[in-house]
């Protein structure tokens, strides 16, 4: 597709329960990058995938937070027992080329709202 | 600890007026800086990125570094209603983390 395209655009679901959001990126971009942007506040770094390289996963606040890629394509970010103050938009984005290279430009998806009642 | 810090606002100017939005970062060693617009309930989308000291000008935007007081900001000239939004200031941590701060709103009134 032309742009990052990622699903759920909406997602509520119950305290507890786990969630599985998918990003599909740009083809041919290498880097992939999860976000999360609670109401009001400003781009939470989650994790990054470069390639084949080992994922940067610092980010991820809590071992209930899990992500995967295969290759350069498809991404998915699963949240295991779902609590409130995970409710968030999850914004994926993906870059050609390795930031290094001072291009800079992430490409986002418009992200997935997730309300945890 | 990898911080942006970032004015929170709200900002407000009239339109004509210029409006500056302002960051400081962490690390010393950071060499790439970038701002991202976000408007609201949209995605964020890169409008500037700059790597050295000094200025760098792309139209009515005009993006100032300055490493050894680790600060960067972002001048808007001609301030127009359609510039009202978020803007992000970004930081190259390492070799791929960016790190985002918390965002400054902008509001441009008529």
């Amino acid at each position: 597709g032309a742009g990052v395209s990622q699903s759920p655009s909406n997602k509520v679901t119950e305290k507890g329960k786990d969630v599985e959001l998918r990003c599909d990126p740009i083809s041919g971009h290498t880097a992939l990058y999860w976000y999360r942007q609670r109401l009001g506040q400003g781009l939470e770094f989650l994790i990054y995938f470069q390639g084949n390289s080992a994922p940067d996963k610092s980010g991820l606040p809590s071992d209930r937070f899990s992500a995967e890629r295969t290759g350069e394509s498809v991404s998915t970010l699963t949240i295991q027992r779902t609590q409130q103050e995970d409710s968030a938009v999850y914004l994926c984005a993906s870059r050609r080329g390795r930031l290094a290279g001072h291009t800079g430009e992430l490409f986002f998806g418009e992200g997935s709202r997730l309300t945890v009642l | 600890q990898k911080e942006v810090e970032q004015n929170s606002g709200p900002l407000s100017v009239p339109e004509g007026a210029i409006a500056s939005l302002n960051c400081t970062y962490s690390d010393r060693g950071s060499q790439s800086f970038f701002w991202y617009r976000q408007y609201s309930g949209k995605s964020p989308e890169l409008i500037m990125s700059i790597y050295s000291n000094g200025d760098k000008e792309d139209g009515r935007f005009t993006a100032q570094l300055n490493k050894a007081s680790q600060y960067v900001s972002l001048l808007i000239r001609d301030s127009q209603p359609s510039d009202s939004a978020t803007y992000l200031c970004a930081v190259k941590f390492g070799s791929e983390k960016l790190v985002f701060g918390k965002g400054t709103k902008l509001t441009v009134n008529p």
